[in-house]
């Protein structure tokens, strides 16, 4: 199947700094994907969908000028999670999809303290 | 709002035996359906998706669908202890072209006993 990789795999950081978190399609184009957010005992719960060449689209609830998506290129879309906070303390999952079929990158576990 | 029911367990069955995981939506016009593995601290990997109505085997895996019913299931037999984990029950709403949002379940958390 396809690989999408996440970096960082995990990631602590102090409270009111900002985080990047890059998701890459390796052996495929994804025109989108999708940006997951998950937290422990919970489901995944879709925070955006990143279209590359344009804006991403936001869930309800999320806020836009917190969590800033970038999808640059067919193979790149990047996360950042601005002026991180505690509750922002998170498992985030990136998806891209090629052929129908959804496939998930590794996570990248945020602490923030 | 669109959902997706899942028992969060544990579900707990010895190794060998099948274990039965369930799945109800509430959108009708959902078109479908996957489920994912997930094991703990890791992102979720597919095992099986199905679209129409009835059976579809897949190893020791075999996913059920009853539209009517808006049901799906998952049936792992000859349960192994590397099976346990958390089993989340995706839904997509539309089979068309472009957006590929998927609606995920709780999960169910799958515990094999040696």
């Amino acid at each position: 199947g396809a690989v999408v990789s996440q970096h960082p795999s995990r990631v602590i950081c102090k409270s009111g700094t900002s985080v990047k978190i890059e998701c890459r399609s390796l052996d495929f184009q994804a025109t989108t994907m999708f940006w997951y957010r998950q937290f422990p005992k919970q489901s995944l719960m879709l925070m955006a969908t990143s279209n590359e060449g344009s804006k991403a689209t936001y869930e309800q609830g999320v806020e836009k000028d917190k969590f800033l998506i970038n999808h640059a290129s067919l193979t790149l879309s990047t996360l950042t999670v601005t002026s991180a906070h505690p509750e922002d303390s998170s498992f985030y999952i990136c998806s891209a999809r090629e052929w129908g079929e959804a496939f998930f990158g590794q996570g990248t576990r945020l602490t923030v303290v | 709002q669109k959902e997706v029911e899942q028992n969060s367990g544990p579900l707990s069955v010895p190794e060998g035996a099948i274990a039965s995981l369930n799945c109800t939506y509430s959108d009708r016009g959902s078109q479908s359906f996957f489920w994912y593995r997930q094991y703990s601290g890791k992102s979720p990997e597919l095992i099986m998706f199905i679209y129409s109505n009835g059976d579809k085997e897949d190893g020791r895996f075999t996913a059920q669908l009853n539209k009517a019913s808006q049901y799906v299931s998952l049936l792992i037999r000859d349960s192994q202890p590397s099976d346990s984990a958390t089993y989340l029950c995706a839904v997509r709403p539309f089979s068309g072209a472009g957006s590929y949002q998927l609606t995920f379940g709780k999960g169910t958390k799958l515990s094999v006993i040696p």
